[in-house]
């Protein structure tokens, strides 16, 4: 059975600072993995989507990795700002037949101005 | 933007009462899923449909059921709400297996 954990759960850093979010699986046949965003009582944003042949994924100031074979991806966040505080889902798409997405708890990020 | 909207954003319904929420999939979207996000919790996978069929269902009883249109919107219905169907549901659209997008979510509060 797939399961995914997200630590830290929690995280306050200070504007300006990299940081890095962690995301592990169990099971490592996966089809995909997706980074969300979510704002307080509000839907989620996609972030980055990485296919299992892939590597990394960039956007702007968001970096994404993934290894397959140690179940884990990594979501590194550059030069983070005020407006990146929220919390952030990552969700694996297990192969099969139906292909849902398996969530992390989701690490609530506050960045401090 | 993704495209995908849900309706409506919130509602309020009393214990024992039916609920339907809705789905509108993003254009060329086949496949819609619905998932439950109590507070401070990450998604839990309700069920998905695929063309217009259900091809994986999580771990919820039958009074949670769907349907998916031909223009792929899609319904969710609840019956007999229970306190604990307070949630936030989220509908998510996607091509197939691919990146998944996803609407503002429902918030329901059963009282």
């Amino acid at each position: 059975k797939q399961e995914v954990t997200q630590i830290p759960a929690a995280l306050s850093v200070p504007e300006g600072e990299n940081l890095v979010l962690n995301c592990s699986f169990t099971d490592s046949a996966i089809y995909n993995l997706q980074w969300f965003r979510q704002d307080p009582g509000k839907g989620l944003t996609s972030l980055l989507l990485i296919q299992s042949s892939q590597r990394e994924q960039t956007s702007g100031r968001l970096n994404a990795s993934l290894d397959k074979s140690s179940g884990r991806s990594t979501l590194y966040i550059a030069a983070s700002q005020p407006g990146d505080s929220a919390t952030y889902l990552c969700a694996v798409r297990k192969m099969g037949s139906n292909y849902q997405l398996i969530w992390g708890a989701g690490t609530k990020l506050i960045i401090k101005p | 933007e993704t495209g995908v909207t849900q309706s409506p954003t919130h509602l309020i319904k009393t214990r024992g009462q039916q609920v339907t929420l809705r789905c509108s999939s993003q254009s060329g979207h086949n496949t819609v899923s619905w998932y439950q996000q109590a507070l401070g919790q990450g998604p839990q996978f309700i069920f998905q449909y695929y063309r217009e069929e259900e091809n994986g269902r999580g771990n919820f009883p039958p009074r949670f059921s769907g349907l998916q249109f031909p223009n792929y919107s899609s319904e969710l219905n609840v019956n007999a709400l229970e306190l604990d169907d307070s949630a936030l549901y989220l509908c998510a659209s996607s091509l197939d297996p691919t990146e998944a997008f996803f609407g503002q979510g429902t918030r329901l509060t059963v009282v």
